[in-house]
C-alpha cells in the first residue's frame, strides 16, 4: 500500500514553544490530507481537511490560529502547534487519501503518528 | 448524531480461533465506502479492508473479510484464525464527504 511518513513520532517540549509536525507522501501524491487528534482510549477526532494550494478547512471547535495547517506541495502537509501548553499533549495522526474508483483507490493512509506532550 | 456504531468496547477471542467485530453505519447518501483499521498500542492506523457501497460481494483481505448487509446497515470484520498480533484496536470507519470513524473494539486474542 502507500505510504505515509509522520515526523517526529514523539516530541516533548516547554509550555509555550511552537511545535511542526510533517506529514509526507512518499510514493504518491496526495491533494487532500488530514489531521486527527486521538485522546487515550479514544477514537479519532478530525481536526481539519488539508488541500493542496488552498486554505485548510477545519473542524468546529478546532482553533485555526491555534493549529496552523500548510500544504505546500502534493507530498507535504504540516501542522503546527502554536504556543502549545499542556491540554494540547495528545496523539496528532495525519493521513492522506486517493479518491476515485478501483481496488487501490478510495482509500486513507495514515502516518505513524506524533505523540506530543507539553510540559 | 452519530454515523458509525461499534458497541463492543472490548472483546476477548481465544488463539486460532475466529472473531467477528459489529459495526453499523448511517447515511441516506448511496454512494459511500466502508473500512476497517487495526490501531496496535504503537498507534499507527494499519488499514485491513475496504468495501464499497455499490459492491457486489463482500471483501476479503486474507483472514480478514468484511460482512457487508447493506439492508441493515452493517458492515462487521471477521478475522479467521485469530492470533496473538491481532491484539489491538480495531476502527470501522465510513467515507461520505468525508471520513467518520467509530469509537473502536479493543481485541484481546488469548493463548
Amino acid at each position: 500500500g502507500a505510504v505515509v511518513s509522520q515526523h517526529p513520532s514523539w516530541v516533548i517540549c516547554k509550555s509555550g514553544t511552537s511545535v511542526k509536525i510533517e506529514c509526507r507522501s512518499l510514493d504518491f501524491q496526495a491533494t487532500t490530507m488530514f489531521w486527527y487528534r486521538q485522546f487515550p482510549k479514544q477514537s479519532l477526532m478530525l481536526m481539519a481537511t488539508s488541500n493542496e494550494g488552498s486554505k485548510a478547512t477545519y473542524e468546529q471547535g478546532v482553533e485555526k490560529d491555534k493549529f496552523l495547517i500548510n500544504h505546500a506541495s502534493l507530498t507535504l502537509s504540516t501542522l503546527t502547534v502554536t504556543s502549545a501548553h499542556p491540554e494540547d499533549s495528545s496523539f496528532y495522526i495525519c493521513s492522506a487519501w486517493i479518491p476515485g474508483t478501483g481496488k487501490t483507490k478510495n482509500i486513507q493512509y495514515f502516518g505513524a503518528g506524533t505523540r506530543l506532550s507539553v510540559l | 448524531a452519530q454515523k458509525i456504531t461499534q458497541t463492543q468496547p472490548g472483546m476477548f477471542v481465544q488463539e486460532k480461533e475466529a472473531v467477528t467485530l459489529d459495526c453499523t453505519y448511517d447515511t441516506s447518501d448511496p454512494s459511500y465506502g466502508l473500512f476497517w483499521y487495526k490501531q496496535p498500542s504503537s498507534g499507527e492506523m494499519i488499514f485491513l479492508i475496504y468495501q464499497g457501497s455499490y459492491d457486489q460481494q463482500n471483501a476479503t483481505e486474507g483472514r480478514y473479510s468484511l460482512n457487508f448487509q447493506k439492508a441493515r446497515k452493517s458492515a462487521n470484520l471477521v478475522i479467521s484464525a485469530s492470533q496473538l498480533g491481532d491484539s489491538a484496536m480495531y476502527f470501522c470507519a465510513m467515507i461520505l464527504n468525508k471520513f467518520y470513524f467509530g469509537s473502536g473494539t479493543k481485541l484481546n486474542v488469548k493463548p
